[in-house]
């Protein structure tokens, strides 16, 4: 069964508004969670590492400030994207470790008209 | 440099034989993980196997097994007794201990299993 849970799987909102994305471990702690983004047919680009109880690192070129990470718990990490634009229509897809594998939710499909 | 290399954008696999999935790695850690991944068309990543840089044994996980060349650097996936649940993306991710954040992926392979 999946041990990391993203919710929702699917998003259409308007533009300007913002959308909060959830991604929680379910049989394990994750002190940390990694955010990707992925374009059709593309690999996955990872965007921001959560930690928990701290501020989240993010990769060069993303924008802080536009996609909120909260990592409050050690089983849940959420993903806000703030005053969303149509180019940030993606899928996007949470991560988390057990160990030395890295389990994936399900992913968002997030449509901005 | 890329990290992950797989330069199978696509291939097709006749239902019951055996398919193997390239995928070649760079890296200067003498530390590091290799991983496959299944993405189905529902947008999942699903973990398949594992290997660690200095296991000593190719791992298997049922039809799953990662062909590993140490001094190649290569990791390829080897799926037996093909299925038509398979047909699916392939993406081969690497982790190297000294940044264990790091998580690298390849450009995929999409595979397609023909009845």
């Amino acid at each position: 069964g999946a041990v990391v849970s993203q919710h929702p799987s699917r998003v259409i909102c308007k533009s300007g508004t913002s959308v909060k994305i959830e991604c929680r471990s379910l049989d394990f702690q994750a002190t940390t969670m990694f955010w990707y983004r992925q374009f059709p047919k593309k690999s996955l680009m990872l965007m921001a590492t959560s930690n928990e109880g701290s501020k989240a690192t993010y990769e060069q070129g993303v924008e802080k400030d536009k996609f909120l990470i909260n990592h409050a718990s050690l089983t849940l990490s959420t993903l806000t994207v703030t005053s969303a634009h149509p180019e940030d229509s993606s899928f996007y897809i949470c991560s988390a470790g057990s160990n030395e594998k890295l389990f994936f939710g399900s992913g968002t499909q997030l449509s901005v008209l | 440099a890329q990290k992950i290399t797989q330069t199978q954008p696509g291939m097709f696999v006749q239902e019951k034989e055996a398919v193997t999935l390239d995928c070649t790695y760079d890296t200067s850690d003498p530390s590091y993980g290799l991983f496959w991944y299944k993405q189905p068309s529902s947008g999942e990543m699903i973990f398949l196997i594992y290997q660690g840089s200095y296991d000593q044994q190719n791992a298997t996980e049922g039809r799953y097994s990662l062909n590993f060349q140490k001094a190649r650097k290569s990791a390829n996936l080897v799926i037996s007794a093909s299925q038509l649940g398979d047909s699916a993306m392939y993406f081969c991710a690497m982790r190297e201990w000294t940044d264990f954040n790091k998580f690298y992926f390849g450009s995929g392979t999409k595979l397609n299993v023909k009845p």
